[in-house]
């Protein structure tokens, strides 16, 4: 079975610092990873995910996450927020290796951004 | 782009009445899912649905839920007896394949309230 943990139910910075949102997984197989983030009144958008090959992954609008097996974390960064980037985030796990096609969600992480 | 959509994005019902959900998914996408989140918890996976058939359940999804793509477009979700329990936002999604490596794309949600 698989199962997420995101640290930390709010995180909040200032405009132009960095951000770090925190993902450790657990999975008996080697997973997939995936951040997906909800606006307001919307559905959840996906930000990137980890199938396999590079461990750096590279998102939509400037996010990153690196996924580190030794650590069954992968968190999600950005260099520098923007207001627009307020947001409640989600790290998702999916099985690897089969077509089992559910995806197991973390709490998810709200981030405010400050001025 | 295309985009799965949701309706109603706001359903009040009374405990016992019978709900359906709706969903439109993205147009060439085969693989059909159901998630609800009851405030403050979890994302929570519902059902898979695959070729009219029900690929993959929870525990969550019991007699009292059923689904049906009543035609090409639409994807439903129907409550038999709603409880209170069951108050909680409903995610449909939707995917080109089934595989772990593919991306599943939400709609914007259905809050339900049941009194």
């Amino acid at each position: 079975a698989q199962s997420v943990t995101q640290l930390g139910s709010h995180v909040s910075v200032s405009e132009g610092a960095l951000v770090l949102l925190r993902c450790n997984y657990s999975s008996s197989v080697p997973p997939y990873l995936f951040w997906y983030v909800q606006y307001p009144n919307q559905g959840l958008q996906l930000l990137l995910k980890y199938t396999t090959g590079a461990t750096l992954v590279k998102g939509i609008n400037g996010f990153e996450a690196e996924f580190k097996k030794s650590e069954t974390s992968f968190h999600l960064t950005k260099p520098s927020a923007h207001m627009s980037d307020a947001a409640e985030y989600f790290c998702a796990v999916r099985r690897g290796g089969t077509s089992y096609g559910k995806l197991t969600f973390g709490q998810g992480t709200i981030l405010t951004v400050h001025p | 782009e295309p985009e799965v959509t949701q309706t109603p994005s706001h359903q009040v019902t009374q405990m016992g009445q019978e709900v359906i959900l709706r969903c439109v998914p993205i147009s060439n996408h085969l693989y059909f899912y159901w998630y609800r989140q009851i405030l403050g918890q979890k994302v929570e996976f519902l059902v898979s649905f695959y070729n009219n058939e029900i690929s993959e359940k929870s525990e969550i999804f019991d007699d009292q839920f059923s689904v049906e793509r009543p035609d090409g477009s639409n994807f439903t979700l129907k409550i038999r007896s709603t409880k209170l329990e069951d108050s909680a936002m409903y995610f449909c999604a939707s995917s080109e394949g089934l595989a772990g490596v593919e991306t599943q794309y939400f709609g914007p949600g259905t809050r339900l309230l049941v009194l």
